[in-house]
């Protein structure tokens, strides 16, 4: 069954420094989801993406961070510089279709902690 | 903003026991979603609701859609070990964005 594939599976940065996480959603899917789930709390949406380029975002999803489908395969997270609090599990999800009544497919996530 | 209050936190059954989570939200949803997160994880799709009152079984789970639009509730009939995992509930909010809920976290007891 196809799945979404997200690496690296953890990732250990300095406070400040870049990172990118990277996301292979499902192969013909059109939608792009990013989300985020701080240790011991619900999962809160960041971002979605179509046609390559954001349709929605939360109030999470500030300046520090952005989106990109490099190529017809990756979808990736960038943090230009991370802070303590960005310590979270993020998930990337797609989707078929956009809309509440297709299933969004989630990823295994990637732990970041910040030091 | 909108809320989903998942209730109970956290539960400790027995195996074989039935279990039943609800979620409640101060404002109408249209649609009602539960996942299920295995430790490690992402969350994948349990069950997804439409339409007030509609009632709709995956196996031994069993969800329903509040006729006020502001609540569900989730069964789970004959538990297994690998039930074990964070229940969570989610709907669109009204920017059409999904939010969810703080989970029940279903704990089995040997």
């Amino acid at each position: 069954e196809p799945e979404v594939t997200q690496t690296p599976s953890h990732q250990v940065t300095q406070m400040g420094q870049e990172v990118i996480l990277r996301c292979v959603p499902i192969s013909n899917h059109l939608y792009f989801y990013w989300y985020r789930q701080i240790l011991g709390q619900k999962v809160e949406f960041l971002v979605s993406f179509y046609n390559n380029e954001i349709s929605e975002k939360s109030e999470i999803f500030d300046d520090q961070f952005s989106v990109e489908r490099p190529d017809g395969s990756n979808f990736t997270l960038k943090i230009r510089s991370t802070k303590l609090e960005d310590s979270a599990m993020y998930f990337c999800a797609s989707s078929g279709y956009g809309g509440m009544e297709e299933t969004q497919y989630f990823g295994p996530g990637t732990r970041l902690l910040v030091l | 903003g909108q809320q989903l209050n998942q209730s109970p936190q956290s539960m400790f059954i027995q195996e074989g026991e039935d279990v039943s989570m609800n979620c409640t939200s101060s404002s109408i949803f249209n649609t009602w979603l539960w996942y299920k997160q295995d430790p490690g994880e992402g969350p994948v799709l349990l069950i997804a609701l439409y339409k007030a009152g509609e009632l709709t079984s995956n196996g031994r789970l069993t969800a329903q859609f509040g006729i006020t639009r502001k609540d569900s509730f989730l069964n789970i009939s004959a538990s297994i070990p690998s039930d074990v995992g964070i229940y969570f509930c989610a709907g669109p909010n009204k920017d059409d964005k999904i939010i969810f809920g703080k989970g029940t976290r279903l704990h089995i007891l040997p």
